[in-house]
């Protein structure tokens, strides 16, 4: 069963850069089966997806954070981060790390969108 | 689009209890809806994925279904039990595969 763990600072400043860390076990994020994502929830609100990737090079971001995001891949360590610049405090909120399968016909593969495991999810803070 | 949820429910144990998902443009049957059970201070869990598929672990309590004439999802839980108390997220995408959440429907158990 894959476990995914997030990692990072619990407090930043606005205005600063935020980099966080999903650490994956008991499964590869090369998989092919297998898409990665990251989504936060503001404390008190709704889920929000930030964005999603396939080992491939393929990566989906929220268009409304787009300008702001990166997410990136270290196979060796079998984890990925998320990068958020100038964060606000709008940005402050749990951010959770996720696993999504991926439907593959042949050649073609396709993102199903749904998240079957999830890390614990780490707090984050953006002060003043 | 957006998808659009009532912002709370309630319902005694042992009834049933339906939680909607409207959108507001395209069609419903276009992108698969899944729904997310988040109790307190824990990450979500998937309890319906690809409209009406139950993951396994999923009790078969739980339900969903889609309407293409009120352009909605639909959650269903029968038998409600304490433990079915939570906030209860859908979810879909768009042909470019951005994600989209409802805002999430907060079930208490009377």
């Amino acid at each position: 069963q894959v476990h995914l763990h997030e990692s990072g600072p619990r407090q930043v400043k606005a205005s600063e850069t935020l980099s966080l860390t999903c650490s994956v076990s008991g499964g590869s994020i090369t998989s092919k089966d297998h898409s990665w994502a990251w989504i936060r929830q503001p404390p008190g609100k709704s889920l929000e997806w930030v964005g999603s990737f396939y080992y491939s090079g393929h990566t989906y971001y929220n268009t409304s954070l787009q300008s702001r995001l990166s997410i990136s891949v270290d196979t060796s360590k079998n984890e990925f981060s998320l990068t958020v610049t100038s964060v606000t405090a709008a940005d402050t909120g749990m951010y959770f790390c996720a696993k999504s399968p991926i439907h593959c016909v042949g050649d073609n593969c396709y993102f199903r969108n749904l998240f079957d495991s999830w890390g614990q999810g780490t707090l984050v803070t953006v002060s003043s | 689009f957006m998808l659009s949820q009532a912002h709370s429910v309630s319902e005694s144990p042992g009834k049933t209890v339906t939680i909607s998902c409207a959108r507001n443009s395209g069609s419903i049957a276009s992108n698969y809806v899944q729904w997310y059970q988040q109790r307190p201070g824990s990450s979500p869990i998937n309890v319906i994925h690809e409209d009406n598929q139950r993951p396994s672990g999923i009790p078969d309590r739980f339900s969903g279904s889609i309407d293409k004439s009120s352009n909605s999802a639909s959650l269903t839980i029968s038998g409600l039990a304490p433990e079915d108390e939570a906030d209860y997220y859908c979810q879909s995408y768009d042909n470019y595969n951005r994600v989209i959440f409802g805002g999430g429907t907060r079930l208490t158990v009377l």
